[in-house]
């Protein structure tokens, strides 16, 4: 166990619906990432947040957005659904800049 | 950004045999990481290791700073080795702290 948690595990939902996935860090970190997997991009990094702030975006589509709360969890929402959207959904956190981070289960979303 | 290719994309071994996984990086990094995706899908922490060596059990690790590179060893595979293994790395210039993954080594152990 990582100690980072997410909810739900697994997602499936019609095309333009939206969707909130949610991420609780390990305790006494403060960073956390989000990071999508599909089959044919790998991992990649969709954005960072930092006690609250947002640090950095990757790739990340503009029908996504996040957001980090003042207890730490994460929030990540996907809206206007395309079938291109089905892939992992990883949360990762961190004490701070490179220091060790560690990744919860994932979220499996199947966009229908 | 950095780069980070892994080699070999696939491996095949019999149960009781030694591998050695190679990542290359382009840049200086502040964080090296190697993860363990299993078929289930979770991440799983192997090592933290931006420079040196380290051992847990039958898996260890080297990574040398100097000249970019990181390897994965493991010895006397098991079943449950099977799954992909990632190099990941923070990139030391610039205040970026995401990880940047290379494309992973599909390993398969067989019986």
């Amino acid at each position: 166990d990582s100690g980072v948690t997410q909810t739900p595990k697994h997602l499936i939902t019609a095309t333009g619906q939206r969707v909130t996935l949610r991420c609780s860090p390990r305790s006494g970190d403060l960073s956390v990432y989000w990071y999508q997997q599909s089959l044919d991009q790998g991992l990649q990094f969709l954005i960072h947040y930092y006690n609250g702030e947002e640090r950095a975006k990757g790739n990340i589509l503009e029908r996504f957005s996040a957001q980090q709360f003042p207890d730490l969890h994460s929030e990540l929402n996907l809206s206007s659904l395309e079938l291109g959207d089905s892939a992992l959904y990883f949360c990762a956190s961190s004490v701070g800049r490179g220091t060790e981070a560690f990744f919860g289960q994932g979220t499996r979303l199947t966009v229908v | 950004g950095i780069q980070v290719e892994q080699s070999p994309p696939d491996l095949i071994l019999q149960e009781g045999a030694n591998s050695t996984l190679r990542c290359n990086f382009s840049d200086s990094v502040n964080n090296l990481q190697w993860f363990h995706q299993n078929p289930w899908g979770q991440l799983i922490n192997l090592f933290y290791i931006p420079s040196g060596t380290k051992q847990n059990g039958r898996l260890s690790a080297t990574t040398v700073a100097t000249e970019r590179y990181s390897l994965l060893y493991i010895s006397s595979s098991q079943t449950t080795d099977s799954g992909v293994y990632f190099c990941a790395v923070v990139g030391s210039t610039g205040t970026a702290s995401k990880l940047t993954f290379g494309t992973g080594t599909r390993l398969q152990v067989t019986l």
